[in-house]
């Protein structure tokens, strides 16, 4: 299948600091990725979609200014998480769509963060 | 609408045995079910996916069962393996929009020698 890397992989930031984490589609064009938000033994939480050349669509209660994502080429979807605090810390996991009209979808390897 | 229900939440299996997680959805206009594979620390793998036009797919160890009419849908893990402990995920998208996964709320399977 195709594959999708995600870096850091895991990262530890002070409280008020930026964190940037990458997702990258490496054998394919994602035209559309997706963010996902996952704490310790929950689902997968949909943060936001992101499609090339576009603004990203952010899910109801996820705060856009706070997330920022920026999908600036056809592999290539960056999350900034802005003046992170502690309850930001999480996995966060990307995904990103292999062609039109699929459903199907491949996932990153995910970026676990801290922030102390 | 969106909701896509999963049970058990936790599942035990002995080696060799058969490992049953349940789905049912409630949105009629979703067209593609995938399940997942994830192991902890690891982001979700896809394990094999079923449409709406078939009522059984098999890859393998894995079987998915699928009935349109009662909108439920099943993953059937056959000569379970201690290898495949790990949280399993089904989801649901429509493909004709933008194809934002729904998924369950996970079953954590242990499978014992």
């Amino acid at each position: 299948g195709a594959v999708v890397s995600q870096h850091p992989s895991w990262v530890i930031c002070k409280s008020g600091t930026s964190v940037k984490i990458e997702c990258r589609s490496l054998d394919f064009q994602a035209t559309t990725m997706f963010w996902y938000r996952q704490f310790p033994k929950q689902s997968l939480m949909l943060m936001a979609t992101s499609n090339e050349g576009s603004k990203a669509t952010y899910e109801q209660g996820v705060e856009k200014d706070k997330f920022l994502i920026n999908h600036a080429s056809l592999t290539l979807s960056t999350l900034t998480v802005t003046s992170a605090h502690p309850e930001d810390s999480s996995f966060y996991i990307c995904s990103a769509k292999a062609g039109q009209n699929t459903g199907e979808l491949f996932f990153g390897e995910g970026s676990r963060l801290t922030v102390l | 609408q969106q909701q896509v229900k999963q049970s058990p939440q936790s599942l035990i299996v002995q080696k060799g045995g058969i490992s049953i997680i349940n789905c049912a959805y409630e949105n009629t206009a979703f067209d593609y079910f995938p399940w997942y594979q994830q192991f902890p620390g690891k982001g979700p793998a896809l394990l094999i996916a079923i449409r709406p036009d078939v009522s059984e797919k098999k890859e393998g160890r894995f079987t998915i069962s699928f009935n349109k009419s009662a909108k439920q849908f099943s993953l059937h893990i056959m000569d379970s393996q201690p290898g495949d402990s790990a949280t399993y995920f089904c989801a649901a998208t429509n493909t004709g929009t933008a194809s934002k996964l729904t998924f369950g709320t996970g079953t954590r399977l242990q499978v014992t020698l």
